[in-house]
């Protein structure tokens, strides 16, 4: 009965490989984010869909691509990774629409990619 | 611009109390959160504020707001080793777009 899940865990991989990240909510939230979490746990949003439509893409490489296939997927796939790429992600949902206390963001328990 | 802050670290001893301060600069958020994360775990809703109320209390925890200052404090009764953790405070942007700070990382001596 997990809320938001995330595939892998763990993830460790080489420079210049390319490595996606999958992400699941069952919520039936209909936006969901990615954020990097780095060393120092600062945590930046990425991206953020709704109903499967890119709402919000901050200042992020071109190598990340996010892809909704529908509403309860975001899938995040990374090209050529770079060392500095290394961090925690997290994927979070939400339910869209006038912000209300409780309608705030369920996260994953992240994925740590770790590139050598 | 949107910019939430917080100081990084702090140590309290078990059973005093913790106060977690932040400060934010967007005056149209409706509302403020605090989240809490575990080693090697995801955020976790903690409680939240509406930016009409001031306090909000929720058995150990006391959120106070000054929105006049734009400042918002976590107060935790009677801390325990538990409550060792990474504390965000997050404000609201809009109808999709949560602003975090970066984060207290609270540890308790005994």
């Amino acid at each position: 009965d997990t809320a938001v899940s995330q595939t892998p865990k763990y993830l460790v991989t080489q420079m210049g490989n390319d490595k996606s990240i999958k992400c699941e909510q069952n919520l039936g939230h209909d936006t969901m984010y990615w954020y990097k979490q780095d060393s120092k746990k600062f945590l930046k949003i990425m991206f953020s869909y709704n109903n499967k439509e890119l709402i919000i893409n901050e200042t992020v490489p071109n190598r990340f691509s996010p892809k909704s296939p529908d509403k309860a997927h975001l899938n995040l796939h990374i090209n050529s990774l770079e060392l500095g790429d290394s961090a925690v992600y997290f994927c979070a949902s939400r339910k869209s629409g006038r912000a209300r206390g409780t309608d705030t963001q369920y996260f994953g328990p992240g994925t740590r990619l770790t590139v050598l | 611009g949107e910019d939430v802050e917080q100081s990084l670290f702090l140590s309290v001893r078990e059973g005093d109390s913790s106060v977690i301060n932040c400060t934010y600069t967007d005056s149209s958020s409706t509302y403020l959160y605090w989240y809490k994360q575990e080693p090697g775990a995801g955020l976790q809703l903690l409680t939240y504020i509406f930016s009409n109320m001031d306090m909000k209390q929720d058995q150990r925890l006391t959120v106070l707001l000054n929105k006049k200052d734009k400042h918002l404090s976590l107060r935790i009764a009677d801390t325990q080793t538990g409550d060792s953790a990474i504390y965000f405070c997050a404000e609201s942007i809009g109808a999709s777009k949560i602003i975090f700070g970066s984060g207290t990382r609270l540890s308790i001596r005994p």
